[in-house]
């Protein structure tokens, strides 16, 4: 079964912070995605990546920045974290460039900025 | 850009009955529409997907229609179970240069009393 880790389930940090979420997926995928989970608003994509030190900005990237220095690994990070970013966090990874292919989520990080 | 929008937010209905939810997308381009399901702080999971050569789709209790002259899709759920409850998400891909990235509607929860 495709895997998509997310280390850290639950955080709480302060305003001003910087803050990293890291995502690891073991199946290979040229695609990884960061997306953000608010009620109401569904899945909005942050930052995805379809290769080694590519990225791309999605809906809302404002505010974070990314880094993919391996195949397996996404990192999210907010330079300086405001109660705004307090959210859900789901990372992402699909095999390839050419579209219709499964999007595997992982279990979501729960950030709460004081 | 692309827009999904779901409705509707909230369903519930009782063991047994049958659970439609709709979704419309605005770009015609669109050609891949997946449904996930989320439980409680879990992620996000594929359930079923249809693409726009097809106008249905069945996996045992749960189908997925299209229709593309009026840019909707639907997901029917038969003889629900307490263990369909989650929170459901239509997409539609966006083509964009060559890659394409999921757009998300805002999501239903759907609650089936036994």
């Amino acid at each position: 079964d495709v895997k998509v880790t997310q280390s850290s389930r639950y955080l709480v940090k302060r305003t001003g912070e910087k803050v990293f979420l890291e995502c690891v997926q073991d199946m290979d995928h040229e695609n990884m995605f960061w997306y953000r989970q608010d009620p109401g608003l569904g899945l909005r994509l942050i930052y995805f990546s379809y290769d080694v030190k590519m990225k791309e900005k999605g809906d809302i990237p404002e505010g974070y920045s990314v880094s993919r220095e391996k195949k397996e690994r996404f990192s999210l990070i907010l330079e300086s974290a405001s109660t705004n970013q307090t959210s859900m966090y789901l990372c992402a990874s699909s095999l390839s460039t050419g579209g219709q292919n499964t999007i595997y989520f992982g279990e979501g990080s729960w950030l709460t900025v004081v | 850009g692309e827009n999904v929008e779901q409705h509707p937010s909230t369903l519930s209905v009782q063991e047994g009955d049958s659970a439609v939810i709709k979704c419309t997308y605005s770009d015609s381009a669109s050609n891949y529409f997946p449904w996930y399901k989320q439980e409680l702080g879990k992620g996000p999971q594929l359930i079923i997907d249809i693409r726009s050569n097809v106008g249905e789709k069945k996996d045992q209790r749960i189908a997925v229609t299209l229709n593309k002259t009026a840019k909707h899709f639907s997901l029917h759920i038969t003889e629900t179970q307490p263990e369909d409850s989650a929170v459901y998400f239509c997409a539609a891909t966006l083509m964009n240069t060559g890659f394409q990235k999921l757009v998300f509607g805002t999501g239903t929860r759907l609650l089936v009393s036994p």
